[in-house]
């Protein structure tokens, strides 16, 4: 299995639920980066975690990092349509070392 | 505003054509990324620069190309070499491996 990888690879919730989806790699990192991805679209950058940080928030969305079991979570409370998307993480090893994991499509229904 | 363009948004290719893919930044970062991404999947680095006139190989490089003559431009060159060109091509850049990659809007590249 590869560096980044995402569970679940698919969620569904109501509206107004919360969604969490995790992240694990095998390797050190410098930093842990989760993206958003609208369908069609280019990917916008939620929220940077560094590998000295336990947990940062970003208005709904907060994410953990553990590095002792080399895992990250994006929690997104009181989801919205709005939130309908596929969410990556990326871990950065140094300069030259950025692997995406394959993501997790949320689907958010009214 | 500053930020990252790619052109064209669609693009089509023949058999045995190269194509250039184009991605432009104003953000005067340093560093410069393509990334390719098929449906249902996550993305894969190409090619990467972190300085002007210079580049390097990520994981699948084989049968694409890339220059870095200015800040600015990251061009890529699929060549006739790469087989399944089929995919959604996406342009980054950062400021420092500190900081977090800023997107274009991607190309999508169909073959004829």
């Amino acid at each position: 299995s590869q560096q980044g990888e995402e569970d679940p690879q698919a969620l569904s919730i109501q509206e107004g639920e919360n969604a969490t989806m995790n992240c694990s790699y095998k390797t050190s990192i410098n930093n842990l980066q989760w993206y958003r991805q609208n369908s069609g679209r280019g990917l916008v950058h939620l929220i940077l975690i560094r590998s000295n940080e336990r947990e940062k928030h970003s208005g709904r969305l907060r994410v953990t990092l553990d590095t002792s079991k080399k895992s990250s979570s994006l929690l997104i409370t009181a989801s919205r349509a709005a939130d309908t998307a596929s969410y990556f993480c990326l871990t950065v090893q140094g300069a030259q070392k950025l692997v995406f994991g394959q993501g997790t499509r949320l689907t958010i229904n009214p | 505003d500053g930020g990252i363009t790619q052109s064209p948004k669609y693009l089509f290719r023949k058999e045995g054509q190269n194509v250039t893919l184009s991605c432009e930044q104003n953000l005067n970062h340093d560093a410069m990324y393509w990334y390719r991404q098929d449906p249902g999947q996550g993305l894969r680095l190409i090619y990467y620069s972190q300085i002007v006139n210079d580049f390097q190989k990520g994981d699948i490089a084989e049968g694409y190309s890339v220059s870095r003559e200015k800040k600015e431009s990251f061009p890529l060159t699929v060549t006739s070499a790469q087989k399944n060109p089929t995919a959604f091509y996406l342009c980054a850049s950062r400021a420092n491996e500190d900081q977090p990659q800023h997107f274009g809007d991607g190309t999508r590249l169909s073959i004829l």
